[in-house]
């Protein structure tokens, strides 16, 4: 079946304890992306690559890394997690126009 | 301002009706144009994309898109409650890599 999947679906952390967010498709696309949404805010891009080792910024990338070494994987990685990263995140691949959205990783950071 | 609008709604319609979705973007020099469904706890799935001016149909969707006043409208033809969910409007902006999300309309459909 194809699909993107996230990894863990729910975490509570604490300030400043780094965590990795990983998201794999096994659709063979070279577009990946990583959203975050929040009420009345929508999903913001937060980056995006555009195949192996090429990344770049989406909209709101300022307390996010990200890695592309496999192209089917884009783990999201946030060094020292802050309450204003509480969020739901979604990893989304897509072919030509059309995104396919994993389920959704529910991050608390108190 | 954001890139994207859209009223968030609720908007209800009666079954059977016709709903009508509504979007503005900011970057005239949007090129692409989509409509996601998302379901209360699950991940948006994509309805439609418009490229270009007119009327795009599929089924019992309609994709309406003028670039001169930089609007993009949904029309959901009769209407079923399976259809109540959050509708978000995207737009790929000059930079073809980069997707801006309005915050969603509420649509509840009732039987």
């Amino acid at each position: 079946e194809a699909q993107v999947t996230q990894n863990p679906r729910y975490l509570i952390t604490v300030t400043g304890k780094k965590l990795t967010v990983t998201c794999s498709q096994n659709m063979n696309h070279e577009y990946m992306s990583w959203y975050r949404q929040d009420p009345g805010l929508g999903l913001r891009q937060i980056y995006y690559s555009m195949n192996v080792e090429v990344t770049d910024k989406g909209d709101v990338p300022e307390g996010y890394k990200v890695s592309r070494k496999e192209k089917r994987n884009f783990p999201l990685i946030l060094e020292s997690p802050s309450p204003n990263q509480t969020s739901l995140y979604f990893c989304a691949s897509s072919w030509r126009d059309t995104q396919y959205f994993g389920p959704g990783t529910r991050l608390t950071v108190l | 301002q954001k890139e994207v609008e859209q009223n968030s709604g609720p908007l209800s319609v009666p079954e059977g009706a016709i709903a009508s979705l509504n979007c503005t973007y900011s970057d005239r020099g949007s090129q692409s144009f989509f409509w996601y469904r998302q379901y209360s706890g699950k991940s948006p799935e994509l309805i439609m994309f418009i490229y270009s001016n007119g009327d795009k149909e599929d089924g019992r969707f309609t994709a309406q898109l003028n670039k001169a006043s930089q609007y993009v409208s949904l029309l959901i033809r009769d209407s079923q409650p399976s259809d109540s969910a959050t509708y978000l409007c995207a737009v790929n902006a000059n930079n073809f890599n980069k997707f801006y999300f309005g915050s969603g309309t509420k649509l509840n459909v009732k039987p």
